[in-house]
């Protein structure tokens, strides 16, 4: 109950394109959903997130789509640059008293010149 | 503005030994929280400290111990090590308010021989 399940695994998009990540979860108590990004060798840096009162949520070249009732929420990078090209997790947090966060697996994205 | 600090970035051990890391938070945050990432998969919450105490932990074994200062920084602490706590430890830093977000350290790779 307490997973996040993301897909792809990894993703190739050319430059310029769109990169679409999803990621799904089960338990109602979350009400948190960031969106980290990695590079080899360093530690997740937040990209953007979103409360579960809100659908939608643009920074950017980033976009947040949340389904509450679909219980499934994903990252649209748009204009894809090689620049991009890291690990993306997908987290739900819970909170109250403490905040936690369950990540998803990832997702490797390549962004091909 | 200092972001979250971690020391030391690397460290080897053998199986059976304990070792300490250490978190600075990133300036004017008060909670600390522990992940660990294995390798190619998402962080996993180890615990999370607030005034100096435990307030929330995850699945892990009491191996796993820490310590929040009155400065706010942390250390983590894991005995009796075993080959499977090979990993990335991340720390990553909050203000107790909200919860969120958290803002993570580039961790300390530990390797277990």
């Amino acid at each position: 109950q307490q997973q996040v399940k993301q897909s792809p695994q990894s993703l190739i998009v050319q430059k310029g394109g769109i990169s679409i990540i999803n990621c799904a979860y089960e338990n109602t108590a979350f009400d948190y959903f960031p969106w980290y990004q990695q590079f080899p060798g360093k530690g997740p840096a937040l990209l953007i997130a979103i409360r579960p009162d809100v659908s939608e949520k643009k920074e950017g070249r980033f976009t947040i789509s949340f389904n509450k009732s679909a219980k499934q929420f994903s990252l649209h990078i748009m204009d894809s640059q090689p620049g991009d090209s890291a690990t993306y997790f997908c987290a739900a947090g819970i909170s109250g008293g403490y905040n936690k966060l369950i990540f998803g697996a990832g997702t490797r994205l390549a962004v091909h010149p | 503005d200092a972001g979250v600090t971690q020391s030391p970035t690397h460290l080897i051990k053998t199986r059976g030994q304990q070792v300490t890391l250490r978190c600075s938070p990133k300036s004017g945050h008060d909670t600390v929280s522990w992940y660990q990432q294995a390798l190619g998969q998402g962080p996993q919450f180890i615990f999370q400290y607030y005034e100096e105490e435990e307030r929330q932990r995850g699945n892990f074994p009491d191996r796993f111990s820490g310590h929040q200062f009155p400065n706010y920084s942390s250390e983590l602490n894991v005995n009796a090590l075993l080959l499977g706590d090979s990993a990335l430890y991340l720390c990553a830093s909050s203000l107790g308010g909200s919860g969120w977000p958290q803002h993570f350290g580039d961790g300390t790779r530990l390797s277990i021989l």
